[in-house]
């Protein structure tokens, strides 16, 4: 069965500071890996996906297929990237994703 | 602007009475997805649909129904709600296209005494 595990519940850190949420993943397949972000008062929304390789408002996230792991990152956070994160892998060749539960990253200045 | 839209935003009700929350979209998009958001358990697959004729259970569909009545409508429905069912409650849709993204609704927060 596929799962994704996140750690961390929430992550606190200061503005300026680097952020690292963690993410990884169990799957026997090839997966594909994304991060969704959901603001205060937002939709949830995707962030990046790791296909794309590209970097989303700073943030970037590899996925490493030997440790399972698709870790988003950020060197520099700011008060405005305060959310919550999910990291989500879908099933090559369906649609449904599976989501992690989810880590509440809060920047203070 | 193409949009999720959920109605009710918010539900209060009791135990054992039925509730329908219904979703539609104007993307133009054939999946549509119902997910549960619980604080601490994340995002849980309740049904999806891949087209009008096509439904399927997610990983917590017990106690749950759907119905697709339209490309653009999907409901959820509690037969008989009970207090663990309280919950935000998220439609989503996506494109035909295996692209992976998801296009979220705004919530329907959900309240079973």
């Amino acid at each position: 069965a596929q799962r994704v595990t996140q750690p961390e519940k929430l992550l606190s850190v200061f503005k300026g500071a680097p952020v690292e949420l963690k993410c990884n993943y169990s799957y026997s397949g090839s997966p594909e890996l994304f991060w969704y972000v959901q603001y205060s008062r937002q939709r949830l929304q995707l962030l990046l996906r790791h296909i794309s390789r590209e970097s989303i408002k700073g943030f970037t996230a590899d996925l490493n297929k030997g440790e399972t792991s698709f870790h988003l990152k950020k060197p520099f956070a700011q008060e405005e990237d305060s959310a919550m994160y999910y990291c989500a892998l879908r099933h090559s060749g369906y649609s449904t994703l599976t989501f992690g539960k989810g880590t509440m990253l809060l920047v203070s200045p | 602007d193409a949009d999720v839209t959920q109605t009710p935003r918010n539900r209060i009700t009791k135990t054992g009475k039925r509730i329908m929350l219904e979703c539609s979209q104007t993307k133009g998009h054939d999946r549509m997805y119902w997910y549960r958001q619980d604080p601490g358990l994340g995002l849980r697959l309740i049904y999806y649909s891949f087209d009008v004729k096509d439904i399927n259970k997610g990983e917590i569909s017990d106690g749950y129904s759907v119905s697709r009545q339209a490309q653009a409508k999907f409901s959820l429905s509690l037969e008989s709600a009970i207090p663990n069912q309280t919950a935000l409650y998220f439609c989503a849709t996506s494109k035909g296209q295996n692209t992976g993204e998801l296009f979220f609704g705004e919530g329907s927060r959900l309240t079973v005494l």
